[in-house]
């Protein structure tokens, strides 16, 4: 049974560029998670998706991200026009809803750096 | 509001010392769930408990316990005999039984041979 896995594990790139990240779930997981992480802090909810559907957008989600999951399997989210403020740890989670129990499961994450 | 404190930023210990870990929670769900994951300098969360908040029992798995107690809102997490592979950043999280998860800040353990 594989984990969650994400790619890249690392990015670079210049303030002004998009950028976009791809979380490949659990397989027969149908909630899919993504958080931010900056240096010294825990996670920060950013979006949720049920199989196909995004059910919740965090405030730090700003115009500029936008997630998809299109066939309820792998998600990307991008980041259009980055900023120095976007530099941070992307995790993604994965979990199995059922009878209201879960527990996330997390992929390495992508380490993001804006220059 | 929701909310997890981890007071302790870091915490250095001689191997084979047992090591406490407090996590203390805020919420005003009825039903919720609190949660350990370790990080290790590689990045991956790892999963390591669920606690529901209907069961107070505490619980062991080899060299680690949690102390669950709903009445000062606490979920700690000791390591007995700790040794230098468990030098990492432990976090607690807390779910309302929804969705997100939140965490504290975490605690930097290292584990000195």
């Amino acid at each position: 049974d594989t984990g969650v896995s994400q790619d890249p594990r690392h990015k670079i790139t210049k303030r002004g560029q998009n950028v976009t990240f791809r979380c490949d779930p659990i397989s027969e997981h149908n909630r899919l998670y993504w958080y931010r992480q900056t240096l010294g802090q825990g996670p920060e909810f950013l979006t949720y998706f049920q199989n196909e559907a995004q059910l919740e957008k965090s405030r730090l989600l700003s115009d500029r991200f936008s997630a998809e999951r299109p066939k309820g399997s792998f998600s990307t989210l991008e980041i259009q026009r980055t900023e120095q403020g976007d530099s941070a740890m992307y995790l993604c989670a994965s979990s199995l809803i059922w009878d209201s129990r879960e527990t996330q499961y997390f992929g390495p994450g992508t380490r993001l750096l804006v220059l | 509001a929701q909310k997890v404190t981890q007071a302790q930023t870091e915490i250095s210990v001689v191997e084979k010392e047992d090591v406490t870990l407090d996590c203390v929670y805020e919420t005003r769900d009825t039903t919720y769930y609190l949660f350990w994951y370790k990080q290790p300098p590689s990045g991956e969360l790892v999963f390591l408990i669920r606690r529901n908040s209907f069961d107070e029992q505490n619980e062991i798995s080899g060299r680690y316990s949690w102390n669950f107690q709903k009445s000062t809102s606490s979920f700690n997490f000791t390591i007995t005999a700790s040794q230098v592979v468990d030098s990492a950043v432990y976090f607690c999280a807390l779910s309302g039984g929804t969705y997100k998860y939140i965490f504290g800040t975490g605690t930097r353990l290292k584990v000195l041979a």
